[in-house]
């Protein structure tokens, strides 16, 4: 079964920068593509970005281009998120998704990630 | 970017009241438009793809319409099981926006 498991909360100081890991199984990891996606406290979800496991090409929300890099590891069916330059506004779950069509990334998102929780605070 | 409008952004009905949800695109996006519910504390679940395609396991009380840049969700009768937040989400070219919810409660 498809299981995307993600990193343990972080808390973090403004500023800083935090790395979020997504553990793929179930599925032949490098022919999914797979969003990031984050959802503030008691707000909605926001789009931040898309990462082709394949070749590692990667599209991000014009919100956060400079600040997010999204990666994979293919020996380990990885992704990663990294964000930097955090601030308060950036406390959030932060969810990893995955694309539902084969090799496409025009498809809506079948499976999530449990979340993490990363708190920017001082 | 294209922008992804709900509405409304909450609402209050009764159990067996007919729902309906819009959400409007800024430009035209076809049918690539999915519709997900989020019960507090849970990841978000795929309802309907493809503006109108039922996913496999989802009670048929749940149906999409629309093309181009506008779309509905309908629950034809209000279940207190369905109490979520409905968000929209296009799914073509470069980015993938939601909407901001339509947080559904029962009256």
């Amino acid at each position: 079964q498809v299981q995307l498991v993600q990193s343990g909360a972080e808390v973090k100081k403004p500023g800083a920068s935090v790395k979020v890991s997504c553990k793929a199984s179930g599925y032949t990891f490098t022919s999914y593509y797979m969003h990031w996606v984050r959802q503030a406290p008691g707000q909605g979800l926001e789009w931040m970005g898309i990462i082709n496991p394949s070749g590692g090409s990667t599209s991000y929300a014009q919100k956060f281009q400079g600040r997010v890099t999204m990666t994979r590891d293919t020996s380990t069916s990885t992704v990663y998120m990294e964000l930097s330059s955090l601030r308060s506004e950036d406390t959030a779950v932060y969810y990893c998704a995955r694309v539902s069509t084969y090799y496409d990334s025009s498809g809506p998102i079948d499976y999530w990630g449990q979340g993490t929780l990363v708190t920017v605070s001082s | 970017d294209i922008q992804m409008t709900q509405s409304p952004s909450s609402l209050s009905a009764s159990v067996g009241d007919r729902v309906t949800i819009t959400c409007r695109a800024s430009q035209g996006i076809s049918n690539y438009l999915a519709w997900y519910q989020q019960k507090p504390g849970k990841v978000p679940k795929l309802l309907i793809y493809a503006a109108s395609t039922l996913q496999s396991g989802v009670p048929s009380r749940f149906s999409g319409s629309g093309s181009g840049t506008d779309f509905t969700l309908t629950i034809s009768s209000l279940q207190p099981e369905d109490v979520a937040t409905y968000y929209c989400q296009k799914y073509n070219s470069a980015t993938w926006t939601f909407g901001q919810g339509t947080k559904v409660e029962i009256k």
